[in-house]
This record gives C-alpha cells, structure tokens and sequence, in this order.
C-alpha cells in the first residue's frame, strides 16, 4: 500500500493562477481531510469530507474548493491563488466511525509558494 | 469550541536527558488528544492518544503522555533523549461528538532540539 499519497510535491504560482491539488488514499478510507501548516500555527483544517459525493467547511474554507467525485480521492483547489495561500499543504484520510478508534494517516504534504 | 496550547514554540535538552513537552486544552465535553511528530520535510506520524480509557498513554519510540483533568493537561514526556528524537510535536484535541469526523484541531507545534 502506497498510503496518501499527494501531487505535486512542490509548486510555485503567480498570483491569480489557478491550480488544482491532488490527495490519493488506497485504504479504502471513507474520511478525508485537508490542512494547511504554517509557521507558527500549527495545522489548520481547511476542508473535509466523510464520503463520496459530500464536503463540508474547516477552520479556514476561504480561498479554496474541494471535490470528492471518487472514494480514493480529494481535490483541493485554488482558483485565483494569493500570496496568503504560501503554505504546506497536508492531506490526510481514516476510516469512519469514533475516532478514539481510527487515526488519521497523513501525506508527505505539498509545498506551494504564490508569488 | 475547542483549543490547543503548546507552551514553548522551541524546547533543548541534551541527549539522555528527560524530555517534557507541554500540552494544554480546552474543551466543553471530555475530549481525545493526541500527539502527533513531524520530521524535516515528513509529514505527521501519530505518537500516542488518549481516548478515555487509561490516563496515562504510552506510545512509539519511549513516549508517554498523562492526561490530567483537573489541569487540562496531556504533556509528553520520554525519559532518556535520543538524538533521533529531534522533530517537530504537534498536541491535538478532537471533540468525541460526531465521532470526530470533523478534524483535529492542532497547537502550534513545539520544535524539539537534542544537544549532544
């Protein structure tokens, strides 16, 4: 098993390029999730879906889409990337049902740089 | 609503010393926490947790973290320091409601340096 797996592993935009990134899981995981980890914050939650079809609002949802069209995968997208949105970005995915249960397994992450 | 407090963005300590990184939360309902390390250019690998069972939690590499309700605290501590150790520490709260489908909320992060 690959894992999560995320592509591309680095990116440098302009400002008011888009771009789209691209979270694999070969688990069979239901839940999955996006964070973005900046210095000194921490990981922030942007986006989340608990399955196929569904996506729902994190922390900072501003700025960026998401999609869930196939079980194995989350798209993340920026569609007019701002300076702001220079971040490592981390997908991460589990199984459903309590958490106490199921860890979250996370990506080697995506570095994007918006110039 | 949630909220995580790692005090000390940076924490030194020499090898074979004791390691102690602290966590504090906040939560309306009893909450999971977790510790989570990042090495350079990783991402995030799961360390312990605590999910109301035992109050003290032991997990990978010699770590153990104790959860204290009356402090709200879960602070990390190893005994020995080993220079493989060096990473960035991330505490991490979720709610149990929903089954915490909606995320973890992360502290800061604490950058862990080992001196030989």
């Amino acid at each position: 098993n690959a894992g999560v797996t995320q592509t591309p592993k680095f990116r440098v935009l302009k400002t008011g390029q888009s771009m789209t990134l691209l979270c694999a899981q070969d688990m069979n995981h239901e839940y999955m999730y996006w964070y973005r980890q900046d210095p000194g914050m921490g990981l922030r939650l942007i986006h989340y879906s608990v399955g196929e079809g569904t996506t729902a609002k994190g922390e900072v949802p501003d700025g960026y889409n998401v999609s869930r069209l196939k079980k194995q995968n989350f798209l993340l997208g920026l569609e007019s990337a701002a300076p702001s949105q220079t971040s490592v970005y981390f997908c991460a995915s589990r199984p459903p049902g309590d958490l106490s249960s199921y860890e979250q397994y996370f990506g080697p992450g995506t570095r994007l740089t918006v110039t | 609503a949630q909220s995580v407090t790692q005090l000390g963005s940076h924490v030194s300590v020499s090898e074979g010393a004791l390691v102690l990184l602290r966590c504090n939360y906040s939560s309306s309902v009893p909450p999971y926490l977790f510790w989570y390390v990042q090495y350079p250019n990783q991402g995030l690998q799961l360390l312990l947790k605590y999910t109301s069972a035992a109050t003290l939690v032991k997990g990978i590499n010699g770590f153990e973290a104790e959860f204290k309700k009356s402090e709200t605290s879960f602070h990390l501590t190893k005994p020995s320091a080993h220079m493989s150790d060096a990473a960035e520490y991330f505490c991490a709260v979720s709610s149990p409601s929903g089954g915490g489908a909606d995320g973890l909320t992360f502290g800061k992060g604490t950058h862990l340096i080992i001196q030989p």
